[in-house]
């Protein structure tokens, strides 16, 4: 069985400031990963993924996360915090090629001025 | 490629009654998924199809819960006799096993069920 959990459930960083959005999973096998973004009253926006190869995936946006097979973590950042960085974030694992994403809670991060 | 769209986006019914929510997939994508979202909770996987066979139900869809995809393109998800709980935002999302080896899922906007 694969799960997700994502540390905090809200996050307030300063325009500018490093944002940190963590993640934890569990799964039987190698798992694909996945960052979202959801920006209230839509849907999901694919950030980023890792599948295979190198830990270290860029996105869109400027997000990166490093993938961690020691730690089993696929931790979520961004050097620069901008307003239009404010939204939800989802983790999520899936253990194949087909079939449903297993999401995390969500991190909802708030940008002050 | 206009992207995953649902219909409608938000929907007011009164408990009891009967809805239907329809999602259209990114032209030939041939994976159909729904999910639910509750408030402050993530996306829970409802069900899946590829091309027009269902092949995965979660124990989320109750008997009251029905999707199909007839022909391989959209995809209707019924819910009969509705419940308070039933509120929640429904998410279609689509993907490809020629573009993406690797499950990357797109998602619609959701539509918002609210039941009274």
């Amino acid at each position: 069985a694969q799960s997700v959990t994502q540390l905090g459930s809200h996050v307030s960083v300063s325009e500018g400031a490093l944002v940190l959005l963590r993640c934890n999973y569990s799964s039987s096998v190698p798992p694909y990963l996945f960052w979202y973004v959801q920006y209230p009253n839509q849907g999901l926006q694919l950030l980023l993924k890792y599948t295979t190869g190198a830990t270290l995936v860029k996105g869109i946006n400027g997000f990166e996360a490093e993938f961690k097979k020691s730690e089993t973590s696929f931790h979520l950042t961004k050097p620069s915090a901008h307003m239009s960085d404010a939204a939800e974030y989802f983790c999520a694992v899936s253990d194949r090629s087909w079939g449903k994403l297993q999401f995390g809670a969500g991190t909802q991060v708030v940008v002050t001025p | 490629d206009t992207g995953v769209s649902q219909d409608p986006r938000h929907k007011i019914t009164k408990r009891g009654q009967n809805v239907t929510f329809r999602c259209d997939p990114i032209s030939e994508h041939n994976r159909l998924y729904w999910y639910r979202q509750t408030l402050g909770q993530g996306p829970e996987f409802l069900t899946y199809f590829q091309n027009e066979a269902q092949l995965e139900k979660s124990r989320l869809l109750s008997d009251r819960f029905s999707a199909e995809r007839p022909k391989g393109s959209f995809s209707t998800l019924e819910i009969q006799r509705t419940e308070q709980g039933d509120s929640a935002m429904y998410l279609c999302a689509s993907s490809s096993h020629v573009t993406s080896a690797y499950n990357e899922q797109f998602f619609g906007p959701g539509t918002r069920l609210t039941v009274l």
